[in-house]
């Protein structure tokens, strides 16, 4: 069965330090990967997403996010964290847009 | 370009009432279509999808249902509504290849 796991429920950085917010998936076949955030009360929006290709992919407000198979994981970095980041953050595993599944979410908290 | 509607925003229900959120899909055809749930701190639990019209997965048995009784349409129902009920509903949509868009999320109380 699928799977998605964010090991961290809750992550405080100070502004401007590194962000790494780890994401383990569990999937059959090749899996199509994301990375949505969502701020209180709203929908999500997509940063990132990898299909296929490089397994470095570059997303929006400058996150970024690595796929490696060997370990299973997709993690989600910014080397500079900005105080508008605050927000949860969700990682998913699709495949064909059939049955998309959700990590828990992991809650990023800025401190100035 | 594809939009997706989801109503009403809020809603207050008391126990045992009725429910009826519905969510459509602009600009594209034949799409998936997922109800997600998301309770405080739970995450985004997979409710139902859809494939088709008529065509509907439960992943969680549950008091809700689904019904998709128009390509781009897609309605979550309850007869009788639970305290448990309470929390954020989510509708999507995608395409194969393509990732999930989000509709801007329904807040339910029920009372």
């Amino acid at each position: 069965a699928q799977s998605v796991t964010q090991p961290d429920i809750h992550i405080t950085v100070s502004e401007g330090a590194s962000l790494e917010l780890r994401c383990n998936y569990s999937y059959g076949a090749t899996p199509y990967l994301f990375w949505y955030v969502q701020s209180p009360g709203q929908g999500l929006q997509l940063l990132l997403k990898y299909f296929s290709g490089d397994t470095l992919v570059q997303g929006i407000k400058g996150f970024e996010a690595e796929f490696k198979r060997s370990q299973s994981s997709f993690n989600l970095r910014k080397p500079s964290v900005h105080w508008s980041d605050a927000a949860e953050y969700f990682c998913a595993v699709g495949h064909t847009g059939n049955q998309f599944y959700f990590g828990t979410g992991t809650s990023l908290t800025v401190i100035p | 370009s594809q939009t997706i509607h989801q109503w009403p925003a809020t809603l207050v229900q008391p126990v045992g009432s009725p429910l009826s959120l519905e969510c459509t899909v602009e600009g594209t055809s034949n799409p998936n279509l997922y109800w997600y749930r998301q309770a405080a701190g739970r995450g985004l639990q997979l409710l139902f999808y859809s494939v088709g019209i008529g065509q509907i997965s439960s992943e969680v048995p549950q008091n809700l249902s689904a019904s998709r009784p128009q390509d781009r349409q897609f309605i979550l129902s309850s007869k009788k509504l639970l305290l448990s009920d309470s929390g954020f509903y989510l509708c999507a949509w995608t395409n194969p290849w393509s990732e999930a868009f989000f509709g801007q999320g329904t807040r339910l109380t029920v009372v």
